[in-house]
């Protein structure tokens, strides 16, 4: 069964760091790209981010440019994404998605699609 | 940073009834990365449409979308119980490879 898993709630302190854990299985995490989304509460989705798991070549949000690190660890089919200096304004519900790409015959393109997604994790700011 | 704009902000129905759903960009978008997406409360987003008009694995087909540079639809016909939630279009750009999410569209049962 392809999924991703990801770790535990967090409470953090403004100015503090916080690392989500999104664990794959069921599919080699190196085949496909990880998009990271958060949620903030009663709000839409936001991009933050994405990475080529096997080449670790990494893409971030203009807004988050500087606070945020995305990586990926083959050898336990592992994505983290770690934000620091946390504000009240990152309360969120944080998702990873896979990046599936589909193959179009006509074009010869690929087409890319958040096909499956993590749980979710919250991560509260809060003093 | 291209701007993706969801009209309306809610849409009221009946079952059975067809929902009409519009995206726009504030610049053109490729159809290869217009993407849908519908949220229920407390769950993740599950993939509707990719490449704008594909049907992901599992979706019925009374979910299509359509559209092309600056105007894409998610057209949903016989409004089924399950299908009320909120409605997000995405769009990719591919260099580098950047992304945003439209403010969603939450269809409520009249």
């Amino acid at each position: 069964q392809v999924q991703l898993v990801q770790s535990g709630d967090e409470v953090k302190k403004p100015g503090a760091s916080v690392k989500v854990t999104c664990k794959a299985s069921g599919y080699s995490i190196i085949s496909y790209g990880i998009n990271w989304v958060r949620q903030a509460p009663g709000q839409g989705l936001e991009w933050l981010g994405w990475i080529n798991t096997y080449t670790a070549n990494t893409n971030y949000a203009q807004k988050l440019q500087g606070r945020v690190t995305m990586t990926t660890d083959t050898s336990t089919s592992t994505a983290h994404m770690e934000l620091r200096s946390l504000r009240s304004d990152d309360t969120a519900v944080y998702y990873c998605a896979r990046e599936f790409k589909y193959y179009d015959v006509l074009t010869g393109y690929y087409i890319p699609g958040l096909d499956i997604w993590g749980q979710g994790t919250t991560v509260t700011v809060s003093s | 940073e291209i701007v993706l704009t969801q009209s309306p902000g809610t849409l009221s129905l009946s079952p059975g009834e067809r929902a009409t759903l519009s995206c726009r960009a504030s610049q053109s978008v490729s159809s290869r990365y217009l993407a849908w997406y519908q949220q229920k409360p407390g769950q993740a987003p599950r993939l509707l449409i990719y490449g704008a008009s594909s049907r992901a694995t599992g979706i019925p087909d009374r979910f299509s979308g359509s559209g092309s540079g600056t105007d894409f639809t998610l057209t949903i016909t016989r409004l089924e119980p399950e299908d009320f939630a909120v409605y997000y279009c995405q769009q990719y750009g591919s260099s580098p490879p950047m992304s945003t999410f439209g403010q969603g569209t939450k269809l409520e049962i009249k």
